[in-house]
């Protein structure tokens, strides 16, 4: 079956103890982005990865690091986690070539800093 | 910059009720129009898409129509269901590079009543 997957679903931690957040796609596409869903701001970018080693900024990257070195994984990781990370993340991906590439998103991952 | 703009909820409808959630866009160019459903729980899931102007996407009986005299893709349906209850987001892809991102309204949420 086709999809996006993220570990963990639901997080609970501590101001500044370090988190890593996990997506992986088995569809081979070569865009994975990810996002963060606040209420009455529906979703910002995080950052974006267009292949391997490509990653950039998106509209809202501040305390927030990825890394691309494999096409199917693009985990998310915040060094020094604060309560403003509080949100809702999700994990995407779409084929990239097209310009009507559907993407395919991931469950969520319901992240709280304490 | 791009933009989405829809109207805000909650929404309650009763059942077989019709449904309209209204969405208009700013944006350069012509960009790619879509809504996303999102169900309780889960992720985004795209409902439909139109690419250029005049198109309709339509889905699971909802239908959007790409107006671009009114920068518009409101989304109807005729008859609601309680299994539509969920939040929707209107969304845009402007620009035809494989990194153009998506742009998310803040999502509405729509309530059914039996």
């Amino acid at each position: 079956e086709a999809q996006v997957t993220q570990n963990p679903r639901y997080l609970i931690t501590v101001t500044g103890k370090k988190l890593t957040v996990t997506c992986s796609q088995n569809m081979n596409h070569e865009y994975m982005s990810w996002y963060r869903q606040d209420p009455g701001l529906g979703l910002r970018q995080i950052y974006y990865s267009m292949n391997v080693e490509v990653t950039d900024k998106g509209d809202v990257p501040e305390g927030y690091k990825v890394s691309r070195k494999e096409k199917r994984n693009f985990p998310l990781i915040l060094e020094s986690p604060s309560p403003n990370q509080t949100s809702l993340y999700f994990c995407a991906s779409r084929p990239g070539t097209g310009v009507t590439d559907t993407q395919y998103f991931g469950p969520g991952t319901r992240l709280t800093v304490l | 910059g791009d933009s989405v703009t829809q109207m805000e909820g909650p929404v309650t409808l009763s059942e077989e009720a019709f449904l309209t959630i209204n969405c208009t866009y700013t944006a350069t160019g012509y960009p790619s129009l879509f809504w996303y459903v999102q169900y309780p729980g889960e992720g985004l899931q795209l409902l439909l898409k139109a690419t250029k102007a005049d198109d309709k996407g339509s889905n699971k009986g909802f239908e959007a129509t790409y107006r671009k005299e009114t920068t518009s893709f409101h989304l109807e349906k005729g008859s609601v269901q309680v299994s539509d209850s969920a939040v929707y987001f209107c969304a845009l892809r402007a620009g035809y590079s494989s990194a153009s991102k998506i742009i998310f309204g803040s999502g509405t949420r729509l309530s059914i009543r039996p």
